[in-house]
């Protein structure tokens, strides 16, 4: 398929687990971002990539929070010590130029027990 | 930073009526503004979006206005279908692609046969 392409789709792990979340951006998309959605809730900025420099990382909310992308290419998304307010929809998005608008995949589903 | 507020939260209109979102933004440096429209489970997917060098754009049903002076603009949809039912995002951004998105709290749209 040609669209954002997430795994898992669902990820259940017991609080105090590391977890990581892969992100396949459309092929020649050079921007690459991760949000998070509460339930009931808009979609949240984590941090964003430009090629594989991380440009902005405002957006995590603690250092157990930490995303990669180191070819530009594919983007993980780790969260250590998982906690259960953590649990959200984790999605990602690119674009391919600067005027061209975000494109989401379908998120992966993260619950913490 | 960017705050953008969305109304109503949800809005029931019967088959054929027109539907109104309304959404605020804080920061006069935005420019760019997409409409996403999100199905239980899936991925939010852009219907329409305005650069702030437009008042008014359209797209069959959709049109989108923005008024710049006051920091406002609105979704509408005419001659609802049931298929159009959803939760509808906006959201604002300094840019298109390269930037982070900050998006509304969302509309449950329901529409009634």
């Amino acid at each position: 398929g040609a669209g954002v392409s997430q795994s898992p789709r669902y990820k259940v792990a017991k609080r105090g687990q590391d977890v990581a979340l892969r992100c396949d951006p459309i092929s020649g998309h050079v921007s690459l971002f991760w949000y998070q959605q509460a339930l009931g809730q808009g979609p949240e900025f984590l941090t964003y990539f430009q090629n594989e420099a991380q440009l902005d990382k405002s957006g995590l909310p603690s250092d157990r929070f930490f995303a990669e992308r180191p070819e530009g290419s594919v983007s993980t998304l780790k969260i250590q010590r998982t906690q259960q307010e953590d649990s959200a929809v984790y999605l990602c998005a690119s674009s391919p130029v600067e005027d061209q608008p975000q494109h989401f995949g379908d998120g992966t589903r993260l619950s913490i027990l | 930073g960017e705050n953008v507020e969305q109304h109503p939260s949800t809005l029931s209109v019967q088959e054929g009526d027109s539907a109104v979102i309304k959404c605020t933004y804080s920061d006069s440096a935005s420019n760019y503004f997409p409409w996403y429209k999100q199905e239980l489970g899936k991925r939010p997917q852009l219907i329409i979006d305005i650069r702030s060098n437009v008042g008014e754009k359209k797209d069959q049903r959709i049109a989108v206005t923005l008024n710049k002076t006051a920091k406002h603009f609105s979704l509408h949809i005419t001659e609802t279908q049931p298929e159009d039912s959803a939760v509808y995002f906006c959201a604002a951004s300094r840019n298109t692609g390269f930037q982070k998105l900050v998006f509304g709290t969302g509309t449950r749209l329901l529409v009634s046969p």
